[in-house]
């Protein structure tokens, strides 16, 4: 089954522990996003890849990185998470034209 | 700075109406418009258009672009209780392919 897997689905933590946020495609999409969607903001992009160790910044980028070291996976990390980083993460893949494939998503909380 | 603009923010109607969510855009370079409907969970793709004056239907659901005038409308005939979502445009655009850009949604409630 075509699908983009993300993990942790819910975490919350402290302010200042790291974290990463995994995200799987099975596709062989060329392109991965990461999103946060905000009550009000609607989705916002964090970073893109347009395909194997080329990323970058989209909108939000600030307080975060990302990787893409192999087709298939494309890890948020949040070096020292905070509080405003608290939000619902998705993640995206597409071919470099059509639509996005949407992973269920992470509600992460920042304590 | 792109930007797309939904309207309305929220939409509350009854079963068997007809209702239509708006979406206009100001985008450098624009490539496609795309249609997204979310329930409690991830985004699903409803629609992508990239030609002025082409509509896209699918059962009760229709879409259309203007290129001139910057819009889309998105149609939803005949509103069921399971079209209760948040309805998302974006935009391709910018400097970047597949550079996305949201509009904050449409709730969309339909009552029995």
């Amino acid at each position: 089954e075509a699908q983009v897997t993300q993990n942790p689905r819910y975490l919350i933590t402290v302010t200042g522990k790291k974290l990463t946020v995994t995200c799987s495609q099975n596709m062989n999409h060329e392109y991965m996003s990461w999103y946060r969607q905000d009550p009000g903001l609607g989705l916002r992009q964090i970073y893109y890849s347009m395909n194997v160790e080329v990323t970058d910044k989209g909108d939000v980028p600030e307080g975060y990185k990302v990787s893409r070291k192999e087709k298939r996976n494309f890890p948020l990390i949040l070096e020292s998470p905070s509080p405003n980083q608290t939000s619902l993460y998705f993640c995206a893949s597409s071919l470099l034209t059509g639509s996005s494939y949407f992973g269920p998503g992470t509600r992460l909380t920042v304590l | 700075e792109d930007k797309v603009v939904q309207s309305p923010l929220s939409l509350v109607v009854h079963e068997g109406d007809t209702v239509t969510l708006n979406c206009s855009y100001e985008v450098t370079n624009f490539r496609s418009l795309l249609w997204y409907k979310q329930e409690k969970k991830a985004p699903t793709f409803l629609f992508m258009l990239t030609s002025s004056g082409i509509e896209k239907k699918s059962g009760r659901l229709s879409s259309i672009l203007d290129k001139k005038e910057l819009f889309s409308i998105l149609n939803i005939t005949a509103t069921q209780t399971g079209d209760s979502a948040i309805y998302l445009c974006a935009v391709e655009g910018g400097g970047s392919a597949r550079q996305l850009t949201f509009g904050s949604g449409t709730q969309l409630t339909v009552l029995p």
